[in-house]
């Protein structure tokens, strides 16, 4: 099955600091990259996204990186704040695939005050 | 705007039976998608809806079906239910269909299958 393979598990950053999140996939035919942020109670909600004919996106605090050739992605999040303590997962998919997403595993992030 | 509504939100069957849940997409919405969510296996695609078709389907065994109706609602039915299939059972929706990423999820419903 098609993969995408998310790290670390969890992460704890101090307030102000950068949160790192990287994530790798198999299939070349993967053309949408999307960032869901999840809360504790709730279902993920869409953070952020790239599509691979840029290799970065930027918006207010969170920067998508994307290395095509290494096929792998990251999310950053600066200036990390307790509010952004969440899970994160990124997402791919393919264009003739509708909506369907393969997910990676999800990171726990903690931003500790 | 109304976000997309999941009934029940909580449920309890016992293995053996069935089970069906409920999802109301937000207003204009046209796809629905069904995703499973476990510690264990994380987020996985069941199955989407598009105009009262399915468009794709995960990797699940015909136990998990699903439908759509004429106004977008949409319910999937979880047969001979085992233990395996307590999750979180999100449901997503989408203006269109064929552009992956920006969907809409509901707060989800979860099942204990004891």
């Amino acid at each position: 099955q098609q993969q995408v393979k998310q790290s670390p598990q969890s992460l704890i950053v101090q307030k102000g600091g950068i949160s790192i999140i990287n994530c790798a996939y198999e299939n070349t035919a993967f053309d949408y990259f999307p960032w869901y942020q999840q809360f504790p109670g709730k279902g993920p909600a869409l953070l952020i996204a790239i599509r691979p004919d840029v290799s970065e996106k930027k918006e207010g605090r969170f920067t998508i990186s994307f290395n095509k050739s290494a096929k792998q992605f990251s999310l950053h999040i600066m200036d990390s704040q307790p509010g952004d303590s969440a899970t994160y997962f990124c997402a791919a998919s393919r264009s003739n695939s509708g909506n369907m997403l393969t997910f990676g595993g999800g990171t726990r992030l903690m931003v500790k005050p | 705007k109304a976000g997309v509504t999941q009934t029940p939100r909580y449920l309890i069957k016992t293995r053996g039976q069935q089970v069906t849940l409920s999802c109301s997409p937000i207003s204009g919405h046209r796809s629905v998608s069904w995703y499973q969510q476990t510690p264990g296996q994380g987020l996985q695609f069941l199955f989407e809806y598009f105009s009262e078709t399915q468009r794709n389907k995960g990797n699940f065994p015909g136990r998990f079906s699903g439908r759509q109706f004429s106004n977008s609602r949409s319910e999937m039915n979880v047969s001979t239910l085992e233990l395996g299939d307590s999750a979180l059972y999100l449901c997503a929706s989408s203006l269109v269909q064929g552009f992956a990423g920006e969907l809409f999820f509901g707060e989800g419903s979860r099942l204990t299958v004891l």
